[in-house]
């Protein structure tokens, strides 16, 4: 089935470092998701996004709904350990069925 | 815990056996969603109900796979005469659907891990 371009696939980067992924689409959405998700649990949503241009954050994420409603951002400040997973971006439409991305691969060395 | 519960978390099968996997969404919620993933790629969407309704079926891999959410509580997924490429992990999400954007997200289960030997 169709996937969201998420990018990068994976990220290598030191404790205390910012993290930015995105995520492209060739469909308009009316929502953006966020999600995480641990080894062998399911996806957790981290941050929702309901208008263009809207910037949201929750703690040390933050993550924007693109001006063109066809792309989205996920910045994690200051990452720590505790932010290894994999983050899946999901665009939903007017019937709240969403595509998920690829998702990004984030390890986070001490 | 009053979150999504999946049952059973894993799930070790013979090729051509059939198998059954259950879905508990979050008591308020009336919609249910089925997805599969497999490794390296995000939730693919199956099917969903709304209440006891099944909404959209037609994204159900092969004719293989059935879902049912009969008093619109509870939900199950079957799978029948199982191949090896069903090995993946199947989530369940539940929403309450409304005509507010921000009512209708999905909030997933810990997955079933199916493997066909």
């Amino acid at each position: 089935g169709q996937q969201l371009n998420q990018s990068p696939q994976s990220m290598f980067i030191q404790e205390g470092e910012d993290v930015s992924m995105n995520c492209t689409s060739s469909s308009i959405f009316n929502t953006w998701l966020w999600y995480k998700q641990d080894p062998g649990e399911g996806p957790v949503l981290l941050i929702a996004l309901y208008k263009a241009g809207e910037l949201t954050s929750n703690g040390r994420l933050t993550a924007q709904f693109g001006i063109t409603r066809k792309d989205s951002f996920l910045n994690i400040s200051a990452s720590i350990p505790s932010d290894v997973g994999i983050y899946f971006c999901a665009g939903q439409g007017g019937s709240y069925i969403p595509t998920f991305g690829r998702g990004t691969s984030l390890i986070v060395h001490p | 815990d009053t979150g999504v519960s999946q049952d059973p978390r894993h799930k070790i099968t013979k090729r051509g056996q059939n198998v059954t996997f259950r879905c508990d969404p979050i008591s308020e919620h009336n919609r249910l969603y089925w997805y599969r993933q497999t490794l390296g790629q995000g939730p693919e969407f199956l099917t969903y109900f709304q209440n006891e309704a099944q909404l959209e079926k037609s994204r159900l891999l092969s004719d293989r796979f059935s879902a049912e959410r009969p008093k619109g509580s509870f939900s199950t997924l079957e799978i029948q005469r199982t191949e090896q490429g069903d090995s993946a992990m199947y989530l369940c999400a539940s929403s309450l659907a409304s005509g507010r954007p921000r009512m209708n997200e999905q909030y997933f289960g810990p997955g079933t891990r199916l493997t066909v030997t």
